[in-house]
């Protein structure tokens, strides 16, 4: 069964500084990864979709990779702005199973 | 840019008593799902839907649940008599084929008293 863990729990960093969040899962039979922005109180945001068989998938200033040997994921924001504030889920199903979450990275971009 | 739609945004209801959510799905995708997150923790999954029929569904997905397409474009989730611990906020989510991406909607926040 996939369990997906996502640290740190939180996050909170100068405007204009590069970071890695970072997800971890436990199946590496992985079939894809997501990535998603979630807003207080709002819906989620698909960022980014990473099939198993690519390593990383690029979005303006996100990057998002994907090591199946070591069940990890990574999404780098280049250049934080202040608008990057919210909460980070990343999510992986196998196969045409149902996405399971991680807890989410709630990220601070502090002017 | 085509978006999933719910209604309502939030709905408050008393225990015991029916509630049906809504969403629109995305008009060409065929997976759809409902989530749910109780505030403060992770996204749960409840249901997937293929071609008229669940596909897949989680220990949370009981009797008290369904799911239905009526009309080809909503894509509905009843809830027979709700608890306390059904207030969530509910996401409908769909994908255009076989682990595509998933695109979710605003969210009902559902509020059971």
């Amino acid at each position: 069964k996939q369990e997906v863990t996502q640290i740190p729990a939180a996050l909170s960093v100068p405007e204009g500084e590069n970071l890695v969040l970072n997800c971890s899962f436990t199946d590496s039979a992985i079939y894809n990864l997501q990535w998603f922005r979630q807003d207080p109180g709002k819906g989620l945001t698909s960022l980014l979709l990473i099939q198993s068989s690519q390593r990383e998938q690029t979005s303006g200033r996100l990057n998002a990779s994907l090591d199946k040997s070591s069940g990890r994921s990574t999404l780098y924001i280049a250049a934080s702005q202040p608008g990057d504030s919210a909460t980070y889920l990343c999510a992986g199903a196998s196969g045409n199973t149902p996405l399971v979450f991680g807890k989410g990275t709630r990220l601070s971009v502090i002017a | 840019e085509p978006e999933v739609t719910q209604t309502p945004s939030h709905q408050v209801t008393q225990m015991g008593q029916e509630v049906i959510l809504r969403c629109v799905p995305i008009s060409n995708h065929l997976y759809f799902y409902w989530y749910r997150q109780i505030l403060g923790q992770k996204v749960e999954f409840l249901v997937s839907f293929y071609n008229n029929e669940i596909s897949e569904k989680s220990e949370i997905f009981d009797d008290q649940f369904s799911v239905e397409r009526p009309d080809g474009s909503n894509f509905t989730l009843k809830i027979r008599s709700t608890k306390l611990e059904d207030s969530a906020m509910y996401f409908c989510a769909d994908g255009a084929g076989y682990g595509n991406e998933q695109f979710f909607g605003p969210g009902t926040r559902l509020t059971v008293l």
